[in-house]
């Protein structure tokens, strides 16, 4: 099936410095990905639409200017946190949108990458 | 209202038993409904959609009810290794990508 591989899987970095996130789709080319937040016990909050070959769609209250997103090839997206601060110390998660086989619905569903967990000291 | 409302839990289960619970959507125009399931600290992972006309899968048995405007998931002769939470996921307008996440329903499976 469809897999989309995120890394790093885990990351602790100082504040200030900025992280990047990776985020590709192995066996299938996804002209589009999203990404994800979740701080613990709450929802996913969709952050941004990445779209390959130009600018991302940020959802309201999400900076741009801090959360880089780039969507340079249609099997690569990548999210750079810039001067990371502990508050954004959270779980982020990309995901692609891939065709359901099984069943009748023919529905787009999401699969995850498997995310990566930012602290920031 | 929120788009997606499930009651968090948690959902202590003796195994063997059968569990049910509902989330509630406030958009009556939505088209898709999933139901995932994400274990600590992991990624969601779709468990199953939700059809007009329900959807079993092994335990695991889904019903959509557009009057009421919920759609409800039910496991039955649980298993340790169902204890996670059950996220449900709604797509609020047709073509839109935008889904809509609840805060999960968090099931316990008690030896």
């Amino acid at each position: 099936g469809a897999v989309v591989s995120q890394h790093p899987s885990w990351v602790i970095c100082k504040s200030g410095t900025s992280v990047k996130i990776e985020c590709r789709s192995l066996d299938f080319q996804a002209t589009t990905m999203f990404w994800y937040r979740q701080f613990p016990k709450q929802s996913l909050m969709l952050m941004a639409t990445s779209n390959e070959g130009s600018k991302a769609t940020y959802e309201q209250g999400v900076e741009k200017d801090k959360f880089l997103i780039n969507h340079a090839s249609l099997t690569l997206s990548t999210l750079t946190v810039t001067s990371a601060h502990p508050e954004d110390s959270s779980f982020y998660i990309c995901s692609a949108r891939v065709r359901e086989r099984q069943g009748h619905s023919g529905a787009n569903v999401l699969t995850f990458g498997a995310g990566s967990r930012l602290t920031v000291l | 209202r929120k788009e997606v409302e499930q009651d968090p839990g948690p959902f202590n289960v003796p195994e063997g038993a059968t569990v049910a619970f509902n989330c509630t959507y406030s958009n009556s125009a939505s088209q898709s409904f999933f139901w995932y399931r994400q274990d600590c600290r992991k990624e969601p992972k779709l468990l199953m959609s939700v059809y007009s006309s329900g959807n079993e899968d092994g335990r695991f048995t889904a019903q959509l009810n557009r009057a009421s405007q919920y759609i409800s998931l039910l496991i039955r002769d649980s298993k340790l290794s169902d204890s996670a939470t059950y996220l449900c996921v709604v797509n609020p307008t047709t073509g839109n990508n935008r889904l809509a996440f609840g805060k999960g329903n968090q099931v316990v499976v008690i030896p």
